[in-house]
């Protein structure tokens, strides 16, 4: 595709509640990321994924998060049990990496309101 | 973990001065420092990189310096205008193909 695309772009739901919020990636990128960003904060790493698999699973802040990619394509970010502390900004990006960590191309967001 | 601190995290300058934005990291092994631009409402976006075997790259009225013995490199801008208000990000390359983001720097132009 032309870039990044996420959905929903906005999500309110009751604390207690899963949710799933999915990333496209540029097409032909090997690389996914997926950032958490809180009102006013910086950009939180949560996981990475080349190709399919996860070599650094390292941000995810419990284990109510998880996340997985079909492939060199789609990735979902799954959030269990959602939490008010969970509310913020699920960023995804891809990159196309050839011999070291190239540019980042972000999707516009998942905004994630729980109530 | 790498640990990256930015410096300020607000910055308000007239139009037409000069802008300077500081990070430091910790892990000497860090061999690429991006700069990405957040206006208001939006995804995050490249401004401008340099890597470890540069010591200062320009582009028109961005720069970027590196000092790795200090570990420090900073962003620089010139001749501000007020489309330059957003909140800058720094971010390290930690080696683990996932960059580490520092906290932001709101910048604020006057016109």
């Amino acid at each position: 595709g032309a870039g990044v695309s996420q959905s929903p772009s906005n999500k309110v739901t009751e604390k207690g509640k899963d949710v799933e919020l999915r990333c496209d990636p540029i097409s032909g990128h090997t690389a996914l990321y997926w950032y958490r960003q809180r009102l006013g904060q910086g950009l939180e790493f949560l996981i990475y994924f080349q190709g399919n698999s996860a070599p650094d699973k390292s941000g995810l802040p419990s284990d109510r998060f998880s996340a997985e990619r079909t492939g060199e394509s789609v990735s979902t970010l799954t959030i269990q049990r959602t939490q008010q502390e969970d509310s913020a900004v699920y960023l995804c990006a891809s990159s196309s990496p050839t011999g070291g960590t190239g540019e980042l191309f972000f999707g516009e967001g998942s905004r994630l309101t729980v109530l | 973990g790498e640990n990256v601190e930015q410096h300020p995290s607000t910055l308000s300058v007239q139009e037409g001065d000069s802008a300077v934005i500081k990070c430091t990291y910790s892990d000497s092994a860090s061999n690429y420092f991006p700069w990405y631009k957040q206006e208001l409402g939006k995804r995050p976006q490249l401004i401008i990189d340099i890597r470890s075997n540069v010591g200062e790259k320009k582009d028109q009225r961005i720069a970027v310096t590196l000092n790795k013995t200090a570990k420090h490199f900073s962003l620089h801008i010139t001749e501000t205008q007020p489309e330059d208000s957003a909140v800058y990000f720094c971010a390290v390359d930690t080696g683990r193909r996932a960059l580490t983001f520092g906290s932001g720097t709101r910048l604020q132009v006057q016109p």
